[in-house]
């Protein structure tokens, strides 16, 4: 399984929307997550697809289709700066069972 | 605890010598996960303890690295013969199962000179 994550830095402007890409490959159910990174805070959940809720006005909708699981926000906003990674868990018998993450998004709010 | 304990913080250690750190998981979490964090390379998964399960080594990037969860709680990653590529910090986190929420702890900054 593997999680891309194509943007390693996102700068937009506040009130602006923000759409951070996530992509993952795996032929099964996956359980995925965003995770955030705010500066010098411990890496911390902010939400996971089997969820479906808004966390800080943040939603992510998980698409088998395209195999994505984009995090979005209609108004960004200078708190939201922070490191951002998508993760992945699958079980696999016997292969790797755990959290994959991407490589994480720097997202920057300019004010 | 209130949260993933992890010590040190911060580790300065010479080329070739080995180092050990550990994490304190949350009480009654079974799953425990090691995780290196570098710049520009995002969060590397390095090995996975489940209960009493074998534990998943296949993230362990060398022969060099190895870990153990010790009755089910506290884990200790340790890293032998030290290269100066290994400096990273080294996040450790626990769950209540597989797909649950993961608590990670603050990391500890290893910097081999």
């Amino acid at each position: 399984q593997r999680v891309t994550q194509p943007e390693k830095l996102l700068s937009v402007f506040k009130g602006a929307p923000v759409e951070l890409k996530c992509n993952y490959s795996y032929s099964g159910s996956p359980e995925l997550f965003w995770y955030v990174q705010y500066s010098r805070q411990r890496l911390q959940l902010l939400l996971r697809h089997i969820s479906r809720e808004s966390i800080k006005g943040f939603t992510a909708d998980l698409n088998k289709g395209e195999t994505s699981f984009h995090l979005k926000k209609p108004f960004a906003q200078e708190e939201d700066s922070a490191m951002y990674y998508c993760a992945l868990s699958v079980e696999s018998g016997g292969g790797a069972d755990g959290l994959t993450f991407g490589k994480g998004t720097h997202l920057i709010i300019q004010p | 605890g209130a949260g993933v304990s992890q010590s040190p913080s911060n580790k300065v250690t010479e080329k070739g010598k080995d180092v050990e750190l550990r994490c304190d998981p949350i009480s009654g979490h079974t799953a425990l996960y090691w995780y290196r964090q570098s710049l520009g390379q995002g969060l590397e998964f390095l090995i996975y303890f489940q209960g009493n399960s074998a534990p998943d080594k296949s993230g362990l990037p060398s022969d060099r690295f190895s870990a153990e969860r010790t009755g089910g709680s506290v884990s200790t990653l340790t890293i032998q013969r030290t290269q100066q590529e290994d400096s990273a910090v080294y996040l450790c986190a626990s769950s209540l199962a597989r797909a649950r929420e993961a608590f990670f702890g603050q990391g500890t900054r290893l910097t081999v000179v």
